[in-house]
């Protein structure tokens, strides 16, 4: 069945350093590809998005390219803020007619970011 | 300019005690989403609305039930929440199947 598996955290960093979180997938045809990111005792935030190969998911300084060579969608931002502390989702929604429009998460990495 | 609203933010009941959780959205998307979400972990989807079809998860327990009276408003009902069933509960929307946008900021389920 469907797949992502996220790097395992928690990942500690300095204020202004760069940010990479790795994600890989595992599908059936072409899915579409999700950043979320949840902080303390808060629900789902949409962080971006990509929907098909090749595409770039942009916001708040993040990044992410939809790789189907390589079945990643890897998050990165150049320079991370305290405020970025927070714990950060991969997910993937299939498409195709059975396509209910179910998330399948990774499990989640932890990002600490320190002044 | 709340999009998806869930209530209580916080419940808490007891083993056996039947709870109600709700949400509502104002953004008139047609698919709605529950999914439980337990600590450190990611969040399941237990069931969902498209319009008015229910569709369950096939390893959701027969304890959870659902309910969809209109577009804007989704209830989750555990009808004998046991210590298992402490979590975060999240209700999500999403204009057709390509995938919901919008969390709302759950409900945290509490069983003593």
């Amino acid at each position: 069945g469907d797949s992502v598996t996220q790097m395992e955290g928690p990942v500690t960093l300095s204020e202004e350093a760069f940010l990479t979180i790795n994600c890989t997938y595992t599908a059936t045809g072409y899915p579409s590809l999700f950043w979320y990111v949840q902080y303390p005792g808060e629900g789902l935030q949409l962080l971006l998005k990509a929907t098909k190969a090749d595409d770039k998911g942009s916001n708040k300084g993040f990044e992410a390219t939809y790789r189907k060579e390589t079945t990643s969608f890897h998050l990165e931002k150049g320079s991370v803020q305290v405020s970025d502390s927070a714990v950060y989702f991969c997910a993937l929604s299939a498409h195709g007619s059975s396509n209910t429009g179910k998330l399948i998460f990774g499990q989640g990495t932890t990002l600490q970011v320190k002044p | 300019d709340a999009m998806v609203i869930q209530n209580p933010r916080y419940q808490v009941t007891q083993f056996g005690k039947p709870v109600t959780l709700s949400c509502s959205q104002t953004l008139n998307h047609n698919v709605m989403y529950w999914y439980q979400q337990k600590s450190s972990q990611a969040p399941k989807l237990l069931f969902h609305y498209y319009d008015k079809d229910f569709n369950n998860e096939a390893d959701t327990p027969d304890n959870f039930q659902s309910r969809r009276p209109n577009t804007s408003f989704c209830f989750l009902d555990i009808r004998s929440p046991g210590l298992g069933d402490a979590a975060m509960y999240l209700c999500a929307t999403s204009s057709g199947r390509r995938g919901p946008g919008y969390f709302g900021p759950g409900t945290r389920l509490t069983v003593l």
